[in-house]
């Protein structure tokens, strides 16, 4: 069945590094676009980050521009976020999803389980 | 726009309809995806496009637009149905992807 994985997610230090992976299975991976949602203890959903299936468009909300960068393995059926400078409010469950954006249209489906990353001293 | 309004919480009687409503300039051009969230899992989406349910999906539920409001019904709700839910699509420009603050659904 069509699943991901995520995977990679620690406690990290203000300020630190670390790369988040989402394993792809069930599905023709490099067929469609991927993104990268989070959302904060308690909070809401927040999109990060899309990347085509080319990796030649790509996307970043404005909280993270500049500090994580998207990419993907087609080879390996694998999506990647790396997140420099984090900060305390990065802070979240990472969820890796197959991003649908035909015309006029847009849904996430599937989602992965999520990886927990936490920023803290 | 860069932004999609959701009530914050809404509540529904077991077996009547309620109406979760999600608002942002970019629905008059993009069409809206729903999400249920349920207490420790991840989100799983419940309607996409026009008007479309996934497989197992229950038909109870269902999608409109009209003007820069989009909307989830539920007709009957049921016990199960409490949950948090997210409106999403895109902004304005058609490149970023928007969510809403989330709906809580409670079943009384």
């Amino acid at each position: 069945q069509v699943q991901l994985v995520e995977s990679g997610g620690d406690l990290v230090k203000p300020g630190g590094s670390l790369r988040l992976s989402c394993a792809a299975s069930g599905f023709i991976f490099r067929d469609y676009y991927m993104s990268w949602i989070r959302q904060a203890p308690g909070k809401g959903l927040e999109w990060i980050s899309y990347i085509s299936t080319s990796g030649h468009d790509i996307n970043y909300a404005d909280s993270v521009k500049g500090r994580f960068t998207i990419s993907r393995d087609n080879a390996k059926n694998s999506l990647y976020l790396e997140m420099n400078s984090l900060k305390v409010e990065d802070t979240a469950v990472y969820y890796c999803v197959r991003d649908w954006a035909p015309l006029n249209e847009m849904w996430f489906d599937p989602w992965g389980q999520g990886t927990l990353v936490t920023v803290s001293s | 726009s860069s932004e999609l309004t959701q009530d914050p919480a809404v509540s529904v009687a077991l077996g009547q309809t309620v109406k979760i409503t999600c608002q942002g300039d970019s629905l008059r051009s993009y069409y809206t995806s729903w999400y249920q969230q349920k207490p420790g899992q991840a989100p799983v989406v419940v309607i996409y496009g026009k008007n479309n349910r996934p497989s197992g999906i229950p038909d109870r539920f269902s999608g409109s637009r009209s003007g820069n409001t989009a909307s989830l019904t539920i007709t009957g709700a049921q016990a199960e149905d409490e949950a948090d839910y997210y409106c999403n699509s895109r902004d304005s420009s058609g490149k970023r992807r928007l969510f809403g603050g989330g709906t809580k659904l409670t079943v009384l």
